[in-house]
């Protein structure tokens, strides 16, 4: 079955680090564009990066220089590393499959929740 | 960077067609994708290209553009499909990033 399945959430002070994984299953992360896309609560959603298969890595204006996305080949596994986190990160954080360059999204995690307070 | 607008909330009777808009400059240059989210539950892919439906996806939904302007229509509305629906593109800045639309909320009547 092609999933994908986020871990890493939680609550965090402001100014903390917190790293998310997305274990994908059924296919290739290092064959497909993958990203993460977030949503606040209450919210629309908003990509915050994507990876390509050749490795290039491309960030929002907002968390640009905070986060970095990266992916273990070995493991299957994407990652969000989150620095620097404000309370306007708080947000569910999906990954998701892209599908074409046009950025469909074709598979999605469940989810995982960040909560940046104090 | 590219932005893209949609109508805030939109209803439709039952079993009645509805079309939702999305308007952005990078719709010129790239096809929209549309995506159904339920309360709690991660955002699924309806359409996608030129008027592509993932495995799954009913025919009632269906995908057009013209100019700056893509829509997604549901024809015979169903209460299953009352939910918050997202466009989203590549954007067209030469940037790599994408961008989605603020999101309709479906009401079905």
């Amino acid at each position: 079955e092609v999933q994908l399945v986020e871990t890493g959430g939680g609550l965090i002070q402001p100014g903390g680090s917190l790293r998310l994984s997305c274990a994908a299953s059924g296919f290739t992360v290092s064959s497909n564009y993958m990203s993460w896309v977030r949503q606040a609560p209450g919210k629309g959603l908003e990509w915050v990066s994507v990876i390509y298969s050749g490795g290039s890595t491309y960030y929002a204006d907002s968390v640009k220089g905070r986060f970095t996305i990266s992916r273990d080949n070995s493991k299957n596994t994407l990652y969000l590393q989150m620095n620097s986190l404000r309370a306007e990160d708080t947000a569910v954080y999906y990954c998701a499959r892209a599908m074409d360059h046009e950025g469909a999204f074709d598979i999605w995690g469940q989810g995982t929740m960040v909560t940046v307070s104090s | 960077s590219s932005e893209l607008t949609q109508d805030p909330a939109v209803s439709v009777a039952l079993g009645q067609t509805v079309r939702i808009t999305c308007q952005g400059d990078s719709l010129r240059s790239y096809y929209a994708s549309w995506y159904q989210q339920k309360p709690g539950q991660a955002p699924v892919l309806v359409i996608y290209g030129k008027n592509n439906r993932p495995s799954g996806i009913p025919d009632r939904f269906s995908g057009s553009s013209s100019g700056n302007t893509a829509s997604l229509t549901i024809t015979g509305a169903q209460a299953e499909d009352e939910a918050d629906y997202y466009c989203n593109s590549r954007d067209s800045s030469g940037n790599h990033h994408v961008v989605f639309g603020g999101g309709t909320k479906l009401t079905v009547l």
